[in-house]
């Protein structure tokens, strides 16, 4: 596969269950983005690492959790959430600095019952 | 904080015909950059065109142009001869030249194209 890839694409889950979210890049950028897009509202950043350091944690509450195991993969651990973090959740990556614009994967599409 | 206003929710256009898009953006800071990313039904955003504040000229990409107004802090986008395969949302961004990781969005125009 090429690009950045998100699995899974759908995922319906209680507010006491534990799940992950997966990104991959096959693009060799050494920067990766979690988003949460929302209807009507523009894309909210959630973290960013660089190199596979943590750079950026906009505020976000702990039931969200991220992972950077290495600088192709990275991984977002859900539990206990509320069903206002329903949403889709959008990976991107890019390289650092100058006018490089972040590749986006097709993102996964969360619901919380 | 920097912030970016599409005040266009919603846009139509003919097939064939010519569309403009809006955006604004608030900020202090003198180097910058600025996308317009376009999210098809598909929901897998890519980018359109980018525009470096330090280059006067506007950006053109084929069928897309930008009009960049960095004294009035506006960024629109220019789709000439509209195609069906245009319909989508359509994002402006910002992003600092200091602070590379803080990318930020506008609300999105959702574009239809009327054949």
């Amino acid at each position: 596969e090429t690009g950045v890839t998100q699995t899974p694409r759908h995922l319906v889950m209680g507010m006491t269950n534990k799940k992950s979210l997966k990104c991959e890049q096959h693009l060799g950028h050494n920067a990766m983005y979690w988003y949460k897009q929302s209807a009507k509202k523009p894309l909210e950043l959630m973290f960013v690492y660089n190199f596979k350091e943590q750079t950026e944690n906009n505020s976000v509450p702990s039931r969200f959790s991220p992972e950077c195991p290495n600088s192709s993969h990275l991984f977002l651990h859900l539990h206990t959430l509320q069903p206002e973090d329903s949403a889709l959740y959008l990976c991107a990556s890019s390289q650092v600095g100058g006018a490089y614009e972040q590749y986006f994967g097709p993102g996964t599409r969360l619901t919380v019952t | 904080a920097q912030t970016v206003t599409q005040s266009q929710p919603e846009m139509s256009v003919q097939e064939a015909e010519t569309v403009t898009l809006s955006c604004t953006y608030d900020t202090s800071e003198s180097d910058y950059y600025l996308f317009w990313y376009k999210q098809p039904p598909s929901r897998q955003m890519i980018l359109v065109i980018r525009q470096e504040a330090y280059k006067q000229q506007n950006a053109t990409e084929n069928r897309f142009s930008v009009n960049f107004q960095k004294a009035a802090k506006s960024f629109s986008l220019k789709i000439s001869d509209s195609q069906l395969g245009d319909a989508a949302m359509y994002f402006c961004a910002y992003r600092s030249a200091y602070n590379n990781n803080d990318m930020r969005f506008g609300a999105g125009t959702r574009l239809t194209v009327k054949p």
